[in-house]
Formats: structure tokens, sequence, C-alpha cells
């Protein structure tokens, strides 16, 4: 049973750069939602997708985008990055967005800007 | 918003010990988690758990939703259980697993 798997692993961009990140969810789930956690931080709720289309949006400003392939798969791209974007980006899927489906996260993406 | 507090924010143990960590929340929820991050940064869910109380291995959770806090209790500890432990729920009266709020995490460390 394959889990979340998120590409690349690591990842290190200038300022003004523009970056995308990826996700594949967890074999039967269909919703994919996207965290940053800064260092010593709770992850913080960026994003979610379901039915190729976000449902729900957290604080982030419009340079942080996304979309999601009709496998499920999704995406995070962040344009124009500052200091500040660098984090750890995590990505979890469940089934549906209703109460009952436990999210499960993948391994993350270490984005660090310079 | 909701806010969620988690206390204590550090603790460190002996091997064999047993735990207590406690999760405060400001309103109602539908929906509440419990995740662990080990030290390579892997978030593990452990229960979901809006209320109740649930028992895995020597792992246990208990929430009493009327009283707005959740308890996960560990026992036996083992090293490999350091990390952080976030409490995680769903604000705003909603129940969407996908839009969670973390809390700022208790940092177990567990000496051999």
């Amino acid at each position: 049973d394959a889990g979340v798997t998120q590409s690349p692993t690591h990842l290190i961009k200038t300022r003004g750069q523009q970056v995308t990140l990826r996700c594949s969810p967890k074999s039967g789930h269909d919703t994919v939602s996207w965290y940053q956690q800064a260092l010593g931080q709770g992850p913080q709720f960026i994003f979610q997708y379901y039915e190729e289309e976000e449902r729900q949006r957290g604080n982030f400003p419009d340079r942080f985008s996304g979309h999601q392939f009709p496998n499920y798969s999704s995406e995070l791209n962040v344009n124009a990055l500052l200091l500040g974007d660098s984090a750890l980006y995590l990505c979890a899927s469940s089934l549906g967005t209703g109460t009952n489906s436990p999210l499960h996260f993948g391994n993350g993406t270490r984005l660090t800007v310079t | 918003g909701i806010q969620v507090e988690q206390s204590p924010p550090d603790l460190i143990l002996q091997e064999g010990a047993n735990s207590t960590l406690r999760c405060n929340f400001s309103d109602s929820v539908n929906n509440l988690q419990w995740f662990h991050q080990n030290p390579w940064g892997q978030l593990i869910n452990l229960f979901y758990i809006p209320s109740g109380t649930k028992q895995n291995g020597r792992l246990s959770a208990t929430t009493v939703a009327t009283e707005r806090y959740s308890l996960l209790y560990i026992s036996s500890s083992q090293t490999t259980d350091s990390g952080v432990y976030f409490c995680a729920l769903a604000g705003d009266g909603s129940s969407n697993t996908g839009k969670l709020i973390f809390g700022q995490g208790t940092t177990l460390q567990v000496k051999p």
C-alpha cells in the first residue's frame, strides 16, 4: 500500500525564483492538502484540493498556487520566492473532506531560499 | 479562530517511564488528531479521536470534547518515541479533515 510520496526531498532556490513541488496521495485517497512547517513550529495549512479544485485556503498570499490532476496527484507552486519561504513543505492526503478520514502525511520537501 | 495549546512544551523521560501530553482547545471540534513527528521530519498519524478513548499498543488517547481537551498517554516509553507530538483539529465548526490547525507541539526526548 503506497503511502504519500513527495518530490523532491530537498531543494535550494534563490530569492525571486519559482518552485514546483509534487505530491502523490496515498492509494485510495482523493484529497490533497498542503502545509508549510517553519523550523520549531507546527504545520500551517496552505490549501486543499479535491476533484481538481481548490476547496479551502489558509492565510497564504497568491504567490502560493496549486493544481490537482485527474489521478489525484498535486503540485504546489510558489512564485517570487522570499527568504521567509524557507520551510518544510508537507503534503497530506485523505479520503474526501469529511470527518472520518485521518490525515496521512508525506515525508516533505525541505525548501531553502538563499 | 480556534486556539490550540499543548503542554508541556518539552519533556525528558528515562526509558520505561510513562507520560501524559495535554491539548487544550478553545472551541468545539468535530475532528481532532494526534501526530508524531520523528527526528527526520516524518509526520505519523497516531489517532483520529474527536471524542472518547482509543488505544494502540503503548499509546492511548482520550478526548473530552465538552471540556475542550485531549490527552495522549505514552506508557513504557522507548527511545524511538522521541520526537514532537502534535495535536491538530478542524476549527470554525468545520469537519474538514484536510484543513487542520496544529498546536505548537510537545518535544519528547526519551533517554536510554
